[in-house]
């Protein structure tokens, strides 16, 4: 089944202990990007990737890093979390470019105390 | 980035009711995207505009790329208890894709 998977899909942490969301992709995308969503605020752009070992930022990139080292996954990292990092996360993925339809992952609840 | 404005915030209806909701944005555009997102789900994209004035169907939905191309327009026929759901509009620009803040839709049956 073609599909986009994050995990883990909740996560409670306490502030200043790194930690990573995985987002894996079995449809061969080129395409992938994370976004953060907070209520009113519709979902942001984090940073995203045109292909492997191309990443740029998004709108809000402050306090996360990602990597591309394969074309599947897409991780997003937080090195030293902080509570106003609290947020439903999204990873996505597209064939080729944001035009064309975007596949979202389930999402990732994250917590940080 | 650039922010798009997207209203009513939340609509409380009747099923049966029509629908209507719309972004705005103050900068010209040449994509406009709509995605809708279920309760626990990620969102899914209903219909992309590529052109200034393009009037796109799905069903019972429908929607415009404003003829100015800063604005677009969702419309919802005969709602019905499944439309329930967060419903945004996104603009391209470059390589980036920025969502509106989403107007929350609920139907009462």
């Amino acid at each position: 089944e073609a599909q986009v998977t994050q995990n883990p899909r909740y996560l409670i942490t306490v502030t200043g202990k790194k930690l990573t969301v995985t987002c894996s992709q079995n449809m061969n995308h080129e395409y992938m990007s994370w976004y953060r969503q907070d209520p009113g605020l519709g979902l942001r752009q984090i940073y995203y990737s045109m292909n492997v070992e191309v990443t740029d930022k998004g709108d809000v990139p402050e306090g996360y890093k990602v990597s591309r080292k394969e074309k599947r996954n897409f991780p997003l990292i937080l090195e030293s979390p902080s509570p106003n990092q609290t947020s439903l996360y999204f990873c996505a993925s597209s064939l080729g470019s944001p035009e064309e339809t975007q596949y979202f992952g389930p999402g990732t609840r994250l917590l940080v105390l | 980035g650039q922010q798009l404005n997207q209203s009513p915030q939340s609509m409380f209806i009747q099923e049966g009711e029509d629908v209507s909701m719309n972004c705005t944005s103050s900068s010209i555009f040449n994509t406009w995207l709509w995605y809708k997102q279920d309760p626990g789900e990620g969102p899914v994209l209903l219909i992309a505009l590529y052109k200034a004035g393009e009037l796109t169907s799905n069903g019972r939905l429908t929607a415009q790329f404003g003829i100015t191309r800063k604005d677009s327009f969702l419309n919802i026929s005969a709602s019905i208890p499944s439309d329930v759901g967060i419903y945004f509009c996104a603009r391209i620009a470059g390589n980036m894709l920025t969502f509106g803040g989403g107007t929350r839709l609920m139907v009462k049956p």
